[in-house]
């Protein structure tokens, strides 16, 4: 059974270019959420989608973020005119459905390392 | 302002020893609660979770929960210089984002 799966792992874009990061969540899980990483920082919830919703984008900056989760397909991380700030590790966890105890869970793909410069 | 607090370290221990992990956490609603390990460079990796008042075994590992004292911490017993990582105490309500702390670093020397 693969884990979540994250591509690319790095990715290197020049200020002012966009950044997409793409997640495809374990087998049999429906919920995804975004998570960013800053060096020397902890881990900071960016957003929860489940397929065709958002159902939590708290986290996310108001402006040159935005995220998806399609009916086929990987969800999707664009950050639109990255600047430096924006260098980070963005890492996507995926849940199983449900409301059970056993459902919490939430499982962390490998990262997509963004450097901007 | 919703917070999950860890003493940073590192801590450090010796190969065989018991390493204790705390973290305390702000949201009285707080319903499930996480340990991850994270070596550098790498992703969070799962593992243990709680869920009720009490102490969970797996292995080695240890998850204590006191929901009264908002409460929760990691045993590891017999340390292994492969325990050397910083471990992520995180808490969420069902099916919601997981808040996560800072960390703690451990260090186990063989």
């Amino acid at each position: 059974n693969a884990g979540v799966m994250q591509n690319p792992r790095h990715l290197v874009r020049r200020r002012g270019q966009e950044a997409r990061l793409r997640c495809s969540p374990m087998k049999g899980h429906s919920h995804v959420y975004w998570y960013r990483q800053l060096p020397e920082e902890g881990l900071k919830f960016m957003v929860y989608l489940q397929k065709e919703n958002i159902i939590d984008e708290s986290g996310m900056p108001k402006e040159r973020f935005s995220a998806e989760f399609p009916k086929e397909g990987p969800s999707i991380l664009r950050i639109q005119q990255v600047v430096r700030g924006d260098s980070a590790a963005y890492f996507c966890a995926s849940s199983p459905p449900g409301l059970a105890p056993g459902s919490y869970e939430q499982y962390f793909g490998p990262g997509t390392r963004l450097t901007v410069t | 302002q919703k917070e999950v607090e860890q003493n940073s370290g590192p801590l450090s221990v010796p190969e065989g020893a018991i390493a204790s992990l705390n973290c305390t956490y702000s949201d009285r609603g707080s319903q499930s609660f996480f340990w991850y390990r994270q070596y550098s460079g790498k992703s969070p990796e799962l593992i243990m979770f709680i869920y009720s008042n009490g102490d969970k075994e797996d292995g080695r590992f240890t998850a204590q929960l006191n929901k009264a004292s908002q409460y929760v911490s990691l045993l590891i017993r017999d340390s292994q210089p492969s325990d050397s990582a910083t471990y992520l105490c995180a808490v969420n309500q069902a099916g919601t984002a997981l808040i996560f702390g800072k960390g703690t670093t451990l260090s186990v020397s063989s």
